[in-house]
């Protein structure tokens, strides 16, 4: 099975600070990553597929990037209603892990 | 608008079944991949079957293999999920989710297995 390792678990931020999520397989996937965005109490939206092609809908101001083993979800210039908590998953083959999680807290 | 709305979810004894339904609307069922995923109480995302449009393929989670059987009648725009052998570790919410990039959610249904 392809693990996938999200990093950081944790990250505190400011409305208006740009950050930066990673996303690491266990093995080459090439763009087979989609990203999603689980607001408190609501279900997973998804933000990003094929590693960069947005979503209908998202904001530009997200963005995906990376190809093979890693990858990377920015989003420039927090707004409020992105605090969350993100998840990556692999595509590539089955089972279709996601990573744990990385929850964008306010600092 | 896309709406898919899970049913079926309810508490449930170690060892009992349970089947969640999945009503969809403002797609052609038919013509997309479907998939179950869970999440446990405050932990993250788990995959958990995936069924091709006309059934062909199936695929399992290894923690659900020969316990849980996904399928979809592509007439009455439903997809289910038949839990067997239910376990504690199997409580979640359970969501419906369409497309092999998952691009639209339910809103759940909360299965809880309890002695």
């Amino acid at each position: 099975d392809i693990q996938v390792t999200q990093s950081p678990s944790l990250l505190s931020a400011s409305v208006g600070d740009r950050l930066s999520i990673t996303c690491r397989a266990s093995q080459d996937i090439g763009t087979s990553l989609a990203w999603y965005q689980q607001l408190p109490g609501k279900a997973p939206k998804l933000l990003i597929y094929g590693a960069s092609t947005l979503q209908t809908g998202v904001p530009s101001r997200f963005s995906g990037s990376g190809a093979g083993a890693e990858f990377t979800l920015t989003i420039t210039s927090l707004q409020p209603e992105d605090f969350a908590t993100y998840y990556c998953q692999q595509l590539y083959n089955y089972p279709r892990t996601f990573g744990q999680g990385t929850k964008v807290e306010i600092k | 608008e896309v709406q898919l709305v899970e049913s079926g979810g309810g508490l449930v004894k170690p060892g009992g079944s349970l089947r969640l339904s999945c009503a969809v609307s403002g797609f052609t069922l038919s013509r997309f991949q479907m998939n179950w995923v869970r999440q446990a109480p405050g932990k993250g995302l788990e995959w958990v079957s995936s069924i091709s449009s006309t059934s062909t393929y199936i695929y399992y989670a290894a923690s659900v293999k020969g316990r849980f059987t996904i399928s979809r009648d592509n007439g009455k725009n439903s997809l289910y999920l038949q839990m067997n052998s239910l376990r504690v570790e199997d409580s979640a919410l359970y969501y419906c989710t369409s497309g092999g990039t998952f691009d639209f959610w339910g809103q759940g249904a909360l299965v809880s297995v309890s002695s």
